[in-house]
């Protein structure tokens, strides 16, 4: 099962809403976790079973979707919003990630 | 606090080996699952392998099987990735993830810091 996030690359301001997209090729439920990684840093769990939100994780933060289309949204930008984000498949023999959403400063 | 921290990267030559280590602390090592996740310069994250609790249960990523041996010492809260037969698209920044469970199938809710594997002549 390939995993595909969209738009790779995404220009937003602060202040902005903004949603990220991760495909699954196949159904995988709700088995999907979001993570931000800020450079030269460890990836950060935000999000886990598709829309449940990681203990102090900010609310602004929010996860949807089931089957094989899933949802990451950022209600309002905050300037330490701006990252990589990636979506991970598990519950399965062999967890993928997405290639990863950059999200920068317009 | 968990604290995660890698060791063991470093530079090495094309075919030979490596032995990664992770030291676990702040959680119980010895009730959770643990993987190995990397990230090539300037690319994105890779599942790379997870073991059960118990070390009853490894599992690979179908690229790089048979090149990888898992494994954990629980007395010693420590995880090792032991990688032969390196490549030079085996560079990449190596992290130590823990499992939110006791089976290696779940998410990770902590990361090491990375330790830098750079294969290269």
């Amino acid at each position: 099962i390939q995993m595909t996030q969209s738009p790779s690359t995404l220009s937003a301001s602060v202040g902005d809403r903004v949603t990220i997209t991760c495909r699954a090729s196949q159904s995988i439920g709700s088995w999907l976790a979001w993570y931000q990684q800020k450079p030269g840093k460890a990836p950060k769990l935000l999000i886990f079973k598709a829309s449940t939100l990681e203990s102090g994780v900010p609310s602004r933060f929010s996860g949807s979707g089931s089957g094989t289309e899933f949802t990451l949204t950022i209600s309002s930008l905050q300037p330490d919003d701006f990252a990589t984000y990636y979506c991970q498949r598990y519950n399965t023999f062999q967890s993928t990630f997405g290639q990863g959403t950059k999200l920068e400063i317009k | 606090e968990v604290q995660l921290v890698e060791s063991g990267g470093g530079l090495v030559q094309p075919g030979r080996s490596l032995r990664l280590s992770c030291v676990g602390s702040g959680f119980m090592f010895d009730e959770y699952a643990m993987h190995w996740v990397r990230q090539a310069p300037g690319k994105g994250l890779e599942w790379v392998s997870g073991i059960s609790w118990n070390s009853d249960n490894s599992r690979y990523a179908d690229s790089l099987e048979g090149r990888l041996t898992i494994s954990r010492d629980n007395a010693k809260k420590s995880l090792y990735l032991e990688m032969n037969g390196l490549r030079p698209d085996d560079t990449a920044v190596y992290y130590c993830a823990k499992d939110i469970g006791p089976e290696s199938i779940d998410y990770f809710d902590s990361w090491g810091q990375g330790t830098l594997v750079t294969v290269s002549s």
